[in-house]
Parts: structure tokens; sequence; C-alpha cells
């Protein structure tokens, strides 16, 4: 109940194309739904986040789409660029002695072919 | 701001041994967490500590261990190191932790041999 599960593992796109990431959890009591990217080498960085009580949101080339019923959440990178290509990690996280305890997918390795 | 740092960069431990990480997050976070990131198993949630008490736990055995120190700075040690313990290592800073943007350092890589 505590596991989010994602996928694909790898996934390749042509420059331009959408790329499209999901992610699902099972424990209802998750409240908050970040993305991280991570480049080779380096820490992941937060790329966007949503909270249960919206079912879309955009920041720029990406969307994340939240479906609450089917609980289930995905990114939508729009006009892929090669820059894109990282390791990309959804992640679920709720409230748990004061703080917030997260949960990570196990990560999806995207290439953007020039 | 400077961001996350974490030292060593990289270590290599024989099974048996233990071994201590360092994290200094940025200057004003209170919140440190820590990860481990493993190919197979994505990553996971090792500890957070906030004003220097620990505050939230994942499920690791008690070879794992932390601390934080007054001025925020963090320590993970690992005893009795296993060969599965190798893995990558970040630690993450918040001002506050909740939902607060998590900032990460750039890891530290230990090989346990």
């Amino acid at each position: 109940q505590q596991q989010v599960k994602q996928s694909p593992q790898s996934l390749i796109v042509q420059k331009g194309g959408i790329s499209i990431i999901n992610c699902a959890y099972e424990n209802t009591a998750f409240d908050y739904f970040p993305w991280y990217q991570q480049f080779p080498g380096k820490g992941p960085a937060l790329l966007i986040a949503i909270r249960p009580d919206v079912s879309e949101k955009k920041e720029g080339r990406f969307t994340i789409s939240f479906n609450k019923s089917a609980k289930q959440f995905s990114l939508h990178i729009m006009d892929s660029q090669p820059g894109d290509s990282a390791t990309y990690f959804c992640a679920a996280s709720r409230p748990s002695s004061g703080t917030y305890k997260y949960i990570f997918g196990t990560g999806t390795r995207l290439k953007v072919l020039a | 701001k400077a961001g996350v740092t974490q030292t060593p960069r990289y270590l290599i431990k024989t099974r048996g041994q233990q071994v201590t990480l360092s994290c200094s997050p940025i200057s004003g976070h209170r919140s440190v967490s820590w990860y481990q990131q493993t190919p197979g198993q994505g990553l996971q949630f090792l500890f957070e500590y906030f004003s220097e008490t620990q505050r939230n736990k994942g499920n690791f055995p008690g070879r794992f261990s932390g601390r934080q120190f007054s001025n925020s700075r963090s320590e993970m040690n690992v005893s009795t190191l296993e060969l599965g313990d190798s893995a990558l290592y970040f630690c993450a800073s918040s001002l506050a932790g909740s939902t607060d943007t998590q900032y990460f350092g750039p890891g530290t890589r230990l090989t346990v041999l």
C-alpha cells in the first residue's frame, strides 16, 4: 500500500514529441505528488508538483495530469528536447509525525533523440 | 546561496566496516532527509531530521542511523556494512520539511566490497 508504481522503465522519444510517464498509487492518504528530474551525476531536482484537489497543473512544457478516482497521475513533456534526457521520478507523500514522508517511484529513463 | 553539499563523494569499504556520510544543507534550511538510491529500488527514504530531532524514519534496519547538529548539518552512519548497502546516498534539505521543496545534494556513492 506504500508503493508508487511507475512506468515505463525507459522511454525513447523523437525531438518535438510528447513524453508521457505514468504513476499509480494505492494509499489514499497520499496528498502531495511531486515529480523529480535527475541528470547523471546529480541529485534529483523538483520539476513540478500537484495536490489531489486539482486534475491538472502546467508549468511551461511540463504538465501533471491527476486522476484521483483511478489513483493515477502522469507527467507529460510537450515538445520534448534532447536536454530533457534524464531520469524522472514520481513521488507521493503523506503527512506523518508533523511532516511529510515521501515514497518514490522506481524512475523512468527518458532519451530524446535529436 | 550555496547548494546542498555532501562529503565524501565516493567511498569504498569492505563488509563489516562502518561508514559516516556528511551533509551540509542550504543555509537556513532546518530539515534534512536522507535517501538511498539503487538501480532496482529507486529512491528510498531513510530518515528525516529537523532541529536535531529525528522526525521520520523509513523501513531500514537499525544499522542505519543519523544525527543532526545545531547548525543543521547532518551525518548518516551505517554500521556492519553489507554488500547490499552499495548505493548512492542522497541528502536533501528543505526549509522546514512538509511539502517545502527538497533540494538534493550531489550524492555519495558507497561501494561495499
